[in-house]
């Protein structure tokens, strides 16, 4: 079985440029999130899909960042414009959504480390 | 107020010899889980165990095990036989029923194992 695809596994761009990231969930997988990681620390919650509905967007900036999952499958999270505090490792993950939520582990992807010069 | 503490940001470790990861949760909730996750340095974030809170024995899978203490609201992983692949960063995290089961993280522990 197919993990947790993202791309690019780098990025380096200059402040003020637009940048996007790309992931493909496991087959199957109804539920995605996008983490962002900060050097030397946990993952924090961005924005959580069921489906192709953002259920949950509380964390995620929206002057500057915006996601989609538009037919329920993969999804991108774009960052407009990019700023050097976004310097971060930005992760994917998925899971299956049902009547035994609490034991169903999200499985990641590689992340896409992003450095902002 | 932090979910999870792990309060051991390096531990060093000799090959062959065990390793005690520290994970201290904080929680209302009486449905919850408990999950550790280990990332190399290549990044990636890999699933190892879980505990469910009505869970009454400690989670094993292969090396790892759980010492789940609900009383102290404890979950510490022991890793047996300790290898040099096993260097890493090692994740504590919740989910709990009442946040909706968003998963949060500790700040984490560094694993280095020494041949």
């Amino acid at each position: 079985e197919a993990g947790v695809v993202q791309s690019p596994r780098y990025k380096i761009i200059e402040k003020k440029q637009p940048v996007a990231f790309w992931c493909n969930p496991i087959s199957g997988h109804n539920t995605l999130y996008w983490y962002l990681q900060n050097l030397g620390q946990g993952p924090e919650l961005l924005i959580r899909y069921e489906n192709e509905e953002a259920v949950d967007d509380s964390q995620l900036p929206k002057d500057r960042f915006s996601a989609e999952r538009l037919k329920g499958v993969d999804s991108t999270l774009k960052i407009q414009p990019a700023e050097l505090g976004d310097s971060a490792v930005y992760l994917c993950a998925s899971t299956v959504w049902g009547a035994r939520r609490n034991n169903q582990p999200q499985h990641f992807g590689d992340g896409t480390r992003l450095s902002i010069l | 107020a932090q979910k999870i503490t792990q309060t051991q940001p390096g531990m060093f470790v000799q090959e062959k010899e065990a390793v005690t990861l520290d994970c201290t949760y904080d929680t209302s909730d009486q449905s919850y889980g408990l999950f550790w996750y280990k990332q190399p340095s290549s990044g990636e974030m890999i699933f190892l165990i879980y505990q469910g809170s009505y869970d009454e024995q400690n989670a094993t899978e292969g090396r790892y095990s759980l010492n789940f203490q609900k009383a102290r609201k404890s979950a510490n992983l022991v890793i047996s036989a300790s290898q040099l692949g096993d260097s890493a960063m090692y994740f504590c995290a919740m989910r709990e029923r009442m946040n909706d089961y968003k998963l949060s993280f500790g700040a984490g522990t560094t694993v280095t194992v020494r041949a």
